[in-house]
């Protein structure tokens, strides 16, 4: 079974819908991400969280917001989808101390029309 | 936000051949990184690099952490096609909340 879980692994949706992106690791580690893939673009951070009480913004968090339901559970959500946030997003996980080795699920591919 | 440039963008190589590629930035990193991500997979760490002028290899990989701190190449020798995904390159400074920060990726593809 994979480590880093992403659900759902693809969506398409309509502009101005509310969509929730859900990762899950068994990996055991306190460290979660969140990174959204633009072509040419690489990754960027969309939010990251330390620990369940611990939640930051990244360079790109305007139009999206995250819950830390567990130490195992990071969601991702646009609260009002738009077009330019189709995209190719992806949810990582790493150890304090070794944010070096980021482990990232499968990714979700949303395109919202 | 700060983007890593990397170059080539692609590139299409014959197998058997080295690849070459690299990424800089405009700021120094303490710690560089190499990651591949194959088609509909998320990015996989290659190699991990820690101090100026290093040159890691892991197999065919080989890669070095340039003496300005602010540029990092990878070597990839006698390719072969599972070697066909995207590079990224991704710099570290320990202490700001251990962002990484990638670079924009240089796609290989390798024709037979």
């Amino acid at each position: 079974d994979a480590d880093v879980t992403q659900t759902p692994r693809n969506r398409i949706t309509k502009t101005g819908k509310r969509i929730m992106l859900e990762c899950s690791q068994t990996k055991g580690h306190d460290r979660m991400y969140w990174y959204r893939q633009d072509p040419g673009l690489g990754l960027r951070l969309i939010y990251y969280s330390f620990d369940v009480k611990d939640i930051n913004k990244g360079e790109i968090s305007d139009g999206y917001s995250v819950s830390r339901q567990a130490q195992a559970k990071f969601s991702l959500s646009l609260e009002s989808a738009i077009p330019n946030q189709t995209a190719l997003y992806f949810c990582a996980t790493a150890v304090a101390g070794s944010t070096d080795t980021q482990y990232f699920g499968p990714g979700t591919r949303l395109t919202v029309l | 936000g700060q983007q890593l440039n990397q170059s080539p963008q692609s590139m299409f190589i014959q197998e058997g051949e080295d690849v070459s590629m690299n990424c800089t930035s405009s700021s120094i990193f303490n710690t560089w990184l190499w990651y591949k991500q194959d088609p509909g997979e998320g990015p996989v760490l290659l190699i991990a690099l820690y101090k100026a002028g290093e040159l890691t290899s892991n197999g065919r990989l080989t890669a070095q952490f340039g003496i300005t701190r602010k540029d990092s190449f990878l070597n990839i020798s006698a390719s072969i096609p599972s070697d066909v995904g995207i590079y990224f390159c991704a710099g570290l400074n320990t202490g700001t909340a251990s962002k990484l920060t990638f670079g924009t990726g240089t796609r290989l593809q390798v024709t037979l």
